[in-house]
């Protein structure tokens, strides 16, 4: 079975640029996550979702970011405008259920770099 | 709020010889989760193993096993046999309400 899908894997852009990260998660899966990892802040949670609505997005630096999951096998994270701090690696993770022992699987990842 | 503490950003351990990593949490919740997450240097986060609050035994999967003491609020790593693949660092991870809150880290160097 695929795991978790994000892409790019890879995104270099430049300060003030609208930035789109994308993911598919497990099929079957019913809760996504975005998580942001940093060297100061570590891994941080962003948002998730259960079945497509968005349940805290406490973690959301602020206004420039925005995420949405129109459907159960899609989500998006944009940024818009970028800013160099928010270079980072952006994860998404998805499990079945989110109870207490549900596992997340996450994503490869996307490694943002904003100059 | 939950916390999860990882004192040691670093450890070296000789191949074939068995490891443990710390990790502590704080939480006020009777039922929860910790969760170990291995990460290599290819970046991604590779879900190892899980315990929980009211298990009765100490979880193991492989050469993975959980020191789990619940009154010192402990849930120790252990790598048995280490491999040189095992060198990565390695998060431990508390639930909260459905999310996730991850420790720092410790990075594990295992020599051949």
């Amino acid at each position: 079975d695929a795991g978790v899908i994000q892409s790019p894997r890879h995104e270099v852009t430049e300060m003030g640029q609208e930035v789109t990260l994308r993911c598919k998660p497990i099929s079957g899966h019913d809760y996504l996550f975005w998580y942001r990892q940093t060297m100061m802040r570590g891994l941080e949670l962003l948002i998730y979702f259960n079945n497509n609505v968005p349940i805290d997005d406490s973690g959301m630096p602020e206004d420039r970011f925005s995420a949405k999951m129109p459907n159960a096998s899609f989500s998006t994270l944009k940024i818009q405008p970028s800013e160099p701090r928010d270079s980072a690696v952006y994860f998404c993770a998805s499990s079945f259920w989110g109870g207490l022992g549900d596992t997340q699987y996450f994503g490869p990842g996307t490694r943002l770099t904003v100059l | 709020a939950q916390k999860i503490t990882q004192t040691q950003p670093g450890m070296f351990v000789q191949e074939k010889e068995a490891v443990t990593l710390d990790c502590t949490y704080d939480t006020s919740d009777p039922s929860y989760g910790l969760f170990w997450y291995k990460q290599p240097s290819s970046g991604e986060m590779i879900f190892l193993i899980y315990q929980g609050s009211y298990d009765q035994q100490n979880a193991t999967e492989g050469r993975y096993s959980l020191n789990f003491q619940k009154a010192r609020k402990s849930a120790n790593l252990v790598i048995s046999a280490s491999q040189l693949g095992d060198s990565a660092m390695y998060f431990c991870a508390i639930t909260q309400g459905g999310k996730l809150i991850f420790g720092q880290g410790t990075e594990l160097s295992v020599k051949p």
